[in-house]
């Protein structure tokens, strides 16, 4: 299975700065065929289910602020909030759909400063 | 527009069993793969286990092969999770979920529903 580790596991930030948040996967999600990250990154508010943010590594869900965005390649990824608002604080969770079982990070709370 | 809501939680108590239901609406549900995921109390995501579009393919998480059985009914646009043999470390807000397939990802969630395995 591939293990993908979040770091850090919480962190808090002031309104209006940036949140950077890591994931790294224990072997390559990268995809020759089609140039594609298999990644994925949920946002999760407290008594929600996750919600999709960003695709294939890059690639913003509809409706998603463009506050958010996501970076990276084979093993290494991230994904920051620009500029933090009340709204985003929630537990980010990155998941791999490269292979199965498909694999999620273990989940990063950001919170206010 | 997209819902789907899970039934069928509750309190169990270990080695005993229970049968989650997820009953769908806003799209054509015959034509998707579907999931289980599942939360532990203040913990992380797991996938659990998957089934296709006709129901021919079924996959498990190796945590729960052999006690948990996923099936659906297209005609009543509804996804089951037999659980057996349950333990304490079980206990988990159980999801349902829309699957894009293997190679794709969760992109519609219910509400999800708590299972508590306890004496």
């Amino acid at each position: 299975d591939i293990v993908m580790t979040q770091s850090p596991e919480s962190l808090a930030v002031s309104l209006g700065e940036r949140a950077t948040i890591n994931c790294k996967s224990s072997q390559s999600v990268f995809h020759g065929s089609n140039n594609k990250n298999y990644l994925l990154w949920y946002q999760q508010k407290p008594g929600q289910p996750p919600k999709p943010l960003i695709s294939w590594a890059s690639t913003r869900e509809s409706g998603v602020p463009d506050r958010f965005s996501g970076s990276g390649s084979g093993t290494d990824f991230t994904l920051t909030i620009s500029s933090l608002e009340a709204e985003d604080v929630a537990v980010y969770y990155c998941l791999q759909y490269y292979t199965t079982p498909r694999t999620f990070g273990q989940g990063t709370k950001v919170e206010i400063k | 527009q997209v819902q789907l809501v899970e039934s069928g939680g509750g309190l169990v108590k270990p080695g005993g069993s229970l049968r989650l239901s997820c009953a769908v609406s806003g799209f054509n549900f015959g034509n998707y793969y579907m999931s289980w995921i599942r939360q532990a109390p203040g913990k992380g995501l797991e996938w659990i286990s998957y089934i296709s579009s006709t129901g021919t393919t079924r996959l498990y998480a190796d945590s729960v092969k052999g006690r948990f059985t996923i099936s659906r009914d297209n005609a009543k646009s509804s996804l089951f999770l037999q659980m057996d043999s349950l333990r304490v470390d079980d206990t988990a807000v159980y999801y349902c979920a829309r699957d894009g397939g293997p190679r794709s990802w969760f992109d519609y969630w219910g509400q999800g529903n708590l299972v508590t395995v306890s004496s």
